[in-house]
């Protein structure tokens, strides 16, 4: 079993609609949630992150992180076509040397 | 501008040949990180460095070395490239809060 699922998609929405995005993970221990978002033959960029559980907004993109049921979720909100990416969650441990562990990703495409 | 940095952005190479592949980093930041991606797969880490002469292996086994004699520098070499070396290397810098800042990465291809 994998440390983190992510459905790789695609995943294709008219422009202006809500999108969620999840991931779900099996490591406990995990206390950082980052979410990145990476384009065709680009390196990831840093989209958002929290610390343990909650959530947090900025902008059209929220990040929602439920410890609980080890479940992390990524909304955007008024998508645009410029928000088709590839999406990609990734967690590590406190104290962990900031090792990441990422999901395969999901690709999003919004369409006019 | 803080920002980091890869050199080449494209590499074919063929095999046999020794290969370096080039990080840079103004951010100031003393953990550095190489990743490998392949299409539609997560990335892997294969090596990392919490500051000058410091290196480690990461979780994904890899011929490649590295080195860390520079805080801004932490170049990748492939002695001898082989096909399935070829791949999408990323580079990262880590920041605060277990963030990392990416490089736009090299596509190595290996014929």
């Amino acid at each position: 079993q994998k440390e983190v699922e992510q459905d790789p998609g695609p995943l294709s929405v008219p422009e202006g609609a809500i999108v969620s995005l999840n991931c779900t993970y099996s490591n406990s221990a995990f206390q950082y949630f980052m979410w990145y978002r990476q384009y065709s033959r680009k390196g990831p960029e840093l989209l958002m992150y929290t610390y343990s559980s909650g959530n947090k907004e900025d902008g059209r993109f929220t990040a929602q992180v439920d410890k609980s049921s080890k479940y992390i979720s990524l909304f955007i909100r008024d998508s645009q076509p410029s928000d088709s990416a590839t999406y990609l969650c990734s967690q590590t441990l406190t104290g962990g040397g900031n090792k990441l562990t990422f999901g395969t990703g999901t690709q999003l495409k919004v369409e006019l | 501008e803080a920002d980091i940095y890869q050199t080449p952005r494209y590499l074919v190479i063929g095999t046999g040949k020794k290969i370096t592949l080039e990080c840079s980093q103004t951010m100031g930041h003393d953990k550095m990180y190489w990743y490998q991606q392949d299409p539609g797969m997560e990335l892997h880490l294969i090596h990392y460095s919490y500051g000058v002469n410091s290196t480690e292996k990461g979780d994904l086994s890899s011929e490649s070395t590295v080195s860390r004699i520079r805080t801004e520098h932490f170049p990748l070499t492939l002695e001898s490239a082989r096909p399935s070396h070829t791949s999408q290397y990323l580079c990262a810098s880590g920041g605060l809060a277990a963030t990392q800042f990416f490089g736009p990465g090299t596509r190595l291809t290996v014929l």
